[in-house]
């Protein structure tokens, strides 16, 4: 157990629709990380909020979006879902400098 | 950019058998590694890391790691392997302070045999 919790473990969606998926980090963690994970492929990283504030992104379009709330718990919010989107998106919470991230188990999402 | 290449798709072993994982990086600083287990339609748990110093590092489960700077490789190997060491396995680069924007590989899947 990482103290992490995703919610909902598993949902499907109809193309065209939006999701939002949520994310409790660890107590005393103030920094939050999304991953999207196809199968059969590492996870790659989607961006990352720092005392509510977006401290990175990576490769993927403004339709994915997220928030953090004051007590660091955080969304991903997808628009306009494609058949594409199906995966496992995983959160993972940290401390900013700290050298390690802890992991969710995720939220199986499938697009259809 | 950084990236990380894992060139065994699957690896079978024996248990009781020893192993190792391959995982080949790029990055234009000194980087920050790190090895990950995934067991089916889990997270991922941290198995190691490596930052600076020793390049010989210990993780949990019995599991160890060695960064190569020659070869620009941070290979996983664990000297004998149990049922429940079957799983997929991550290597991942870290950018920043460590942690943050990781950059992980394509996985490699063990498979125990009796």
């Amino acid at each position: 157990e990482t103290g992490v919790t995703q919610s909902p473990t598993h949902l499907i969606k109809t193309r065209g629709q939006q999701v939002t998926l949520r994310c409790s980090s660890q107590s005393g963690h103030n920094t939050v990380s999304w991953y999207q994970q196809a199968l059969g492929q590492g996870p790659q990283f989607i961006f990352q909020y720092y005392r509510e504030e977006e401290n990175g992104r990576g490769n993927f379009p403004p339709r994915f979006s997220g928030l953090q709330f004051p007590n660091y718990s955080s969304e991903l919010n997808v628009n306009a879902l494609e058949l594409d989107d199906s995966a496992l998106y995983l959160c993972a919470s940290s401390s900013l400098g700290n050298t390690e991230a802890f992991f969710g188990q995720g939220t199986r999402l499938t697009v259809v | 950019a950084q990236s990380v290449t894992q060139p065994d798709i699957h690896i079978t072993v024996s248990e009781g058998a020893s192993l190792e994982l391959r995982c080949n990086y790029s990055y234009g600083a000194t980087p920050y590694l790190f090895w990950y287990v995934q067991s089916p339609g889990q997270g991922l748990q941290l198995l190691l890391k490596y930052f600076s110093g020793d390049t010989l590092v210990q993780g949990i489960k019995g599991f160890e790691a060695e960064f190569k700077r020659s070869q620009s490789s941070f290979n996983l190997r664990k000297p004998s392997v149990h049922w429940s060491d079957a799983a997929e396995y991550f290597c991942a680069v870290g950018t920043g302070f460590g942690n943050e924007k990781l950059t992980f590989g394509t996985g490699t899947r063990l498979t125990i045999i009796p």
